[in-house]
């Protein structure tokens, strides 16, 4: 494997259900990134984390619950999530190096929730 | 805060047509400037970036110049394909911390190209 993958690529949940979002990155990164993407709407900024510790939580609701076990996963854990959660999540992952700071992106999870 | 506008789409091109995104940004000192790709049913990618004033992007055809006189980073191609029909979203880098990087995005620009 090689790059940013993220598994599943498609998820369907109800209200009541727990469900994770998996991000693993191949390429010696230090910073990752959760993003959604939603119809008409900008790309949102929700967590960043980097070194394993997140530097970054944008106002995102506490129904979305993200962990940074090492350097090279990223997980989203979802529970009691509402209609409009649906959408397309989007992981990246940047070197962390003054200079170089493009992201890599996966080719996300789209969340559907019923 | 910073902030990036680009050109409300949908835009609809045939096939080598000249190709024109406007994007401009807002931001606070000296930001690096990029064009991300993304096409049906995947992830963004990295199209081109420039990192100070008057830097040139190209990639795939794809031009893009870092004008700091008009706060401007405008996507040019000369001739498009079918295979260019993507959605284009233009992005600034804001200094995030401990190491990290955020971007500000525009809304993104949907480009279709017909044969």
């Amino acid at each position: 494997e090689t790059g940013v993958t993220q598994t599943p690529r498609h998820l369907v949940m109800g209200m009541t259900n727990k469900k994770s979002l998996k991000c693993e990155q191949h390429l010696g990164h230090n910073a990752m990134y959760w993003y959604k993407q939603s119809a008409k709407k900008p790309l949102e900024l929700m967590f960043v984390y980097s070194l394993e510790e997140r530097v970054e939580n944008n106002s995102v609701p506490s129904r979305f619950s993200p962990e940074c076990p090492n350097s090279s996963h990223l997980f989203l854990h979802l529970h009691t999530l509402q209609p409009e959660d649906s959408a397309l999540y989007l992981c990246a992952s940047s070197s962390g190096l003054a200079g170089y700071n493009e992201q890599f992106f996966g080719p996300g999870t789209r969340l559907t929730v019923l | 805060g910073n902030s990036v506008t680009q050109m409300e789409g949908p835009v609809t091109l045939s096939e080598e047509a000249f190709l024109t995104i406007n994007c401009t940004y807002t931001a606070t000192g000296y930001p690096s400037l990029f064009w991300y790709v993304q096409y049906p049913g995947e992830g963004l990618q990295l199209l081109l970036k420039a990192t100070k004033a008057d830097d040139k992007g190209s990639n795939k055809g794809f031009e893009a110049t870092y004008r700091k006189e008009t706060t401007s980073f405008h996507l040019e191609k000369g001739s498009v394909q079918v295979s260019d029909s993507a959605v284009y979203f233009c992005a600034l880098s804001d200094d995030g911390r401990g190491g990290s990087e955020k971007l500000v995005f525009g809304k993104g620009t949907k480009l279709t190209v017909n044969p």
